[in-house]
């Protein structure tokens, strides 16, 4: 069965820091770019940073660019992200997505 | 940063048809933006319906078609079913592989 499942998510201070990770599973998670895309609250859909098969090329939103990183094992099937600097406006559901695959999301709230 | 747009919302009575689009503030959506469209019903996560402008996976129905049209790209829903009320957004992709999401379509199928 093909899954991705995030984790993660949790309730952090502005200025904070948190890692989010994704374990694949059912499919050749390194024959795929990787994605983490994000959803605020009654919004849609943002996509946020992706990575190559081999993590040699990384492209992020301009919001993010410089206070978060985006990181795979393709020996351990996962995919990262480290947020720093958390702000207000980072508060969303934050999915990974690869080769047209979902997973269910972890939230991730910055309030003070 | 590219600005990607769609209908806010359409309404399509059941076993209509509807089609949706996704334009691009850049010019012409081509296939060269491999567009995808992603459903999403309330309170779950999205899922991929067509990627690379008209390509479907084996769990995409038969009733969802994805093309170029008019210089976009469009999702066409034929024989609408109740199933399908529900979020769609499409996805272009620009040079320095950085993506951009539509603001969605709320479908109501009444």
């Amino acid at each position: 069965e093909v899954q991705l499942v995030e984790s993660g998510g949790d309730l952090v201070q502005p200025g904070g820091s948190l890692r989010l990770s994704c374990a694949a599973s059912g499919f050749t998670f390194s024959g795929c770019w990787m994605n983490w895309v994000r959803q605020a609250p009654g919004k849609g859909l943002e996509w946020v940073a992706n990575i190559k098969q081999d993590g040699s090329e990384k492209y992020y939103v301009d919001s993010v660019r410089g206070r978060f990183s985006i990181s795979r094992d393709n020996a351990e099937n996962s995919l990262y992200f480290q947020m720093n600097s958390l702000r207000v406006e980072d508060t969303a559901v934050y999915y990974c997505m690869g080769c047209s695959r979902w997973g269910q999301g972890t939230l991730v709230t910055v309030s003070s | 940063q590219a600005v990607v747009t769609q209908e806010p919302s359409l309404t399509v009575s059941p076993g209509g048809t509807v089609t949706l689009t996704c334009g691009s503030s850049t010019g012409a959506v081509t296939s060269g933006h491999y567009p995808y469209w992603f459903q999403q019903k309330p309170g779950q996560a999205p899922t991929t319906l067509i990627y690379d402008t008209s390509n479907k996976h084996s769990w995409t129905p038969a009733r969802f078609s994805g093309s170029l049209l008019g210089g976009k790209a469009a999702l066409t829903l034929s024989g609408a079913q109740p199933e399908d009320e529900a979020d769609y957004y499409c996805l272009l992709s620009y040079s320095g592989d950085r993506e951009v999401f539509g603001g969605g379509t709320k479908l109501t199928v009444l």
